[in-house]
């Protein structure tokens, strides 16, 4: 059994399209966040809900918009793709909002041409 | 602005050898200090994580060291293994679970 599922796998589009990507949490878990990996390997957050609420917000473009429609999900959908958001995306999730251990996704590779 | 700063960038050791990963950080706030462990193609994995009311906790051949004062901490890996071959990130969590990675550390064990 999967715990934290993302879809697709691999994503590769055009500079200007809009595309989502979606992960699903199968751990119970109330906390939901998105990260963000370079090239480089750099780990960044972007996003985090709990309960559905969004509870942080990092210094994220607005073309970028998380949506939970539950809490076992939280889907990233990305408008007006630049080359510069080509990365990979994790997603994750904790039992709180607090010092918890998070559990990662197989990641989301988006390649923007 | 980097919030803690992880070295070495990469690591080769032999097997059976001993691996020292190093992280600084300059704010107080944190209280939760988690190692991650990342293999090619796969998403992050919690390997070992410490508070700062201790300095030391040791899980099998891996063992955190906290340094409260100097605002330092490491990961020792004892009698590395081929199969500890991963990028290792330090990370910084307060408040809201937000975890602040380092910038990974990419060890080689070879045979």
């Amino acid at each position: 059994d999967t715990a934290v599922s993302q879809t697709p796998k691999y994503l590769v589009t055009q500079m200007g399209n809009d595309k989502s990507i979606k992960c699903e949490q199968n751990l119970g878990h109330d906390t939901m966040y998105w990260y963000k990996q370079d090239s480089k390997k750099f780990l960044k957050i972007m996003f985090s809900y709990n309960n559905k609420e969004l509870i942080i917000n990092e210094t994220v473009p607005n073309r970028f918009s998380p949506k939970s429609p539950d809490k076992a999900h939280l889907n990233l959908h990305i408008n007006s793709l630049e080359l510069g958001d080509s990365a990979v995306y994790f997603c994750a999730s904790s039992q709180e909002p607090s010092t918890d251990t998070q559990y990662f996704g197989p990641g989301t590779r988006l390649t923007v041409l | 602005q980097q919030q803690v700063k992880q070295s070495p960038q990469s690591l080769i050791v032999q097997k059976g050898g001993i691996s020292i990963i190093n992280c600084a950080y300059e704010n107080t706030a944190f209280d939760y200090f988690p190692w991650y462990q990342q293999f090619p193609g796969k998403g992050p994995a919690l390997l070992i994580a410490i508070r700062p009311d201790v300095s030391e906790k040791k899980e099998g051949r891996f063992t955190i060291s906290f340094n409260k004062s100097a605002k330092q901490f490491s990961l020792h890996i004892m009698d590395s293994q081929p199969g500890d071959s991963a990028t290792y990130f330090c990370a910084l969590s307060g408040g809201y679970n937000k975890l602040i990675f380092g910038a990974g550390t990419r060890l080689a064990v070879h045979p």
